[in-house]
């Protein structure tokens, strides 16, 4: 069984930072997703990558196969961006999600 | 285009009750699914349907039923209502199998609670 571990739980930043949310997962994987949850509940699918960086608009999303890790950068951050981000990785085999507990971000005006 | 759409939003139900939580989506995608969402853990997959009239059971599947009779529509069902079913609850499609190359599609959830 795939363990997805999310770090930090919890962030608080300036409006304008940079910010890092890291995901690491103990078994290979055939794919991971990004996913943001909004205050009101929503889930919204931000990325699918299974190799290398892929970026939209202030958000970039990268992922290193051999280190079982994936980043999700946000650079300008924006109060918009207050929410919870949820890392969640496609196991080989079943090709079942296994989702991390997520990161709730919040940034300050 | 509305994309996945739950209903209700929020609902109360005495332990013991039964109740459908709907889910309909206008993408016609084959793929839908059932998570549940309790605090601190990640999301648990409940049923899957792979196309109309094809189910199967997920990670946490006791106490609930799903029929898929349209490809747009995946009701579940909550058979005698437990404490433990109170969750928020997300119903989610996709193009392809575990949304390989086209990612998914969330409802926006049902806060479920059981009293």
């Amino acid at each position: 069984k795939n363990e997805v571990e999310q770090s930090p739980q919890n962030l608080t930043a300036q409006e304008g930072e940079f910010i890092t949310i890291n995901c690491s997962y103990s078994v290979g994987i055939s794919a991971l997703h990004w996913l943001q949850q909004h205050p009101g509940g929503g889930i919204v699918s931000l990325f699918m990558l299974s190799s290398g960086k892929k970026k939209h608009g202030r958000l970039i999303a990268t992922i290193n196969i051999q280190e079982k890790h994936s980043s999700l950068h946000i650079t300008a951050s924006h109060p918009r961006d207050s929410a919870v981000y949820i890392c969640a990785v496609r196991n080989f085999g079943n090709e079942k999600l296994t989702f991390g507990t997520g990161t709730r971000l919040t940034i300050i005006p | 285009n509305a994309g996945v759409t739950q209903t209700p939003k929020f609902r109360i139900l005495k332990i013991g009750q039964s109740m459908t939580l709907q889910c309909t989506q206008d993408m016609n995608h084959n793929y839908m699914y059932w998570y549940r969402q309790d605090p601190g853990m990640g999301l648990k997959l409940i049923y899957y349907s792979v196309g109309a009239g094809i189910t199967d059971k997920g990670e946490v599947p006791n106490g609930y039923n799903v029929s898929r009779s349209t490809t747009e529509d995946f009701p579940l069902r909550l058979e005698l209502a437990a404490p433990s079913q109170t969750s928020v609850y997300f119903c989610a499609s996709s193009r392809d199998r575990e949304g390989r190359n086209y990612g998914y599609t969330f409802g926006s959830g049902t806060r479920l609670t059981v009293v």
